[in-house]
């Protein structure tokens, strides 16, 4: 599986967007990217996934480049609540136990 | 609810003691898996089941012990070979599915300490 690159921390003010970005310069072709979230002393939650298409669904969007070696997490109305670890993830779209969950990036919510 | 129940949400060990994380789920799934998470880090897997009576080592297994004889419930044991348990474990699973995108659904953790 690619190896992602993500920030380790960032802050953003509630009820704006929060913008995640992830780097996954190696990513071959039949690869997706996903995301998941922990909330602390929880376990990860599923957000969202995608190929090269830009996704949306009730939780986030996820924007991919064109080049596919970039893609941004955006939460459009960031609560306290999304206050979490970011996990990027770039595998195969079976084989779910093999995805590697590195450090992620720590979302800061702020009042 | 459909979903992962993890048991203890706390547990203790004592030195030279073995200990066993209970894991069940109600989704169905075929798979499941366990992974251990030490402060400030990512998640690394232990071990995984692909289907009943049959398992895998992932890439952190030694000091460890699972077993699959039920499709809801795959528990862990942290035996007294492994030297530094003490660890957030997280139990999760999956559908795999021909051609389909798989998603982890996990449960709640067990947090593990050394007496």
């Amino acid at each position: 599986d690619a190896k992602t690159t993500q920030p380790p921390s960032m802050d953003c003010a509630e009820g704006r967007a929060a913008n995640l970005p992830c780097n996954h310069s190696t990513i071959s072709g039949n690869e997706y990217v996903y995301w998941y979230r922990q909330i602390h002393s929880q376990g990860p939650q599923y957000i969202i996934h995608g190929l090269k298409n830009n996704e949306t669904n009730e939780m986030a969007s996820l924007i991919i480049t064109e080049d596919r070696k970039s893609s941004t997490l955006i939460l459009p109305h960031a609560t306290l609540r999304d206050t979490a670890v970011y996990y990027c993830i770039v595998r195969v779209a079976t084989n779910a136990g093999k995805s590697t969950f590195g450090d992620g990036t720590t979302l800061t919510v702020k009042p | 609810d459909g979903g992962i129940t993890q048991s203890p949400k706390y547990l203790f060990r004592k030195e030279g003691q073995n200990v066993t994380l209970s894991c069940e789920q109600n989704l169905n799934h075929d798979a499941m898996y366990w992974y251990r998470q030490d402060p400030g880090q990512g998640l690394r897997l232990i071990y995984y089941s692909q289907i009943v009576n049959d398992f895998q080592k992932g890439d952190i297994a030694e000091g460890y012990s699972v077993s699959r004889e039920k499709k809801e419930s795959f528990p862990l044991t942290v035996t007294s070979a492994q030297k530094n348990p003490t660890a957030f474990y997280l139990c999760a699973s999956s559908m795999p599915l021909t051609g389909q995108n798989e998603k982890l659904f996990f449960g709640s953790g067990t947090q593990l300490s050394v007496l």
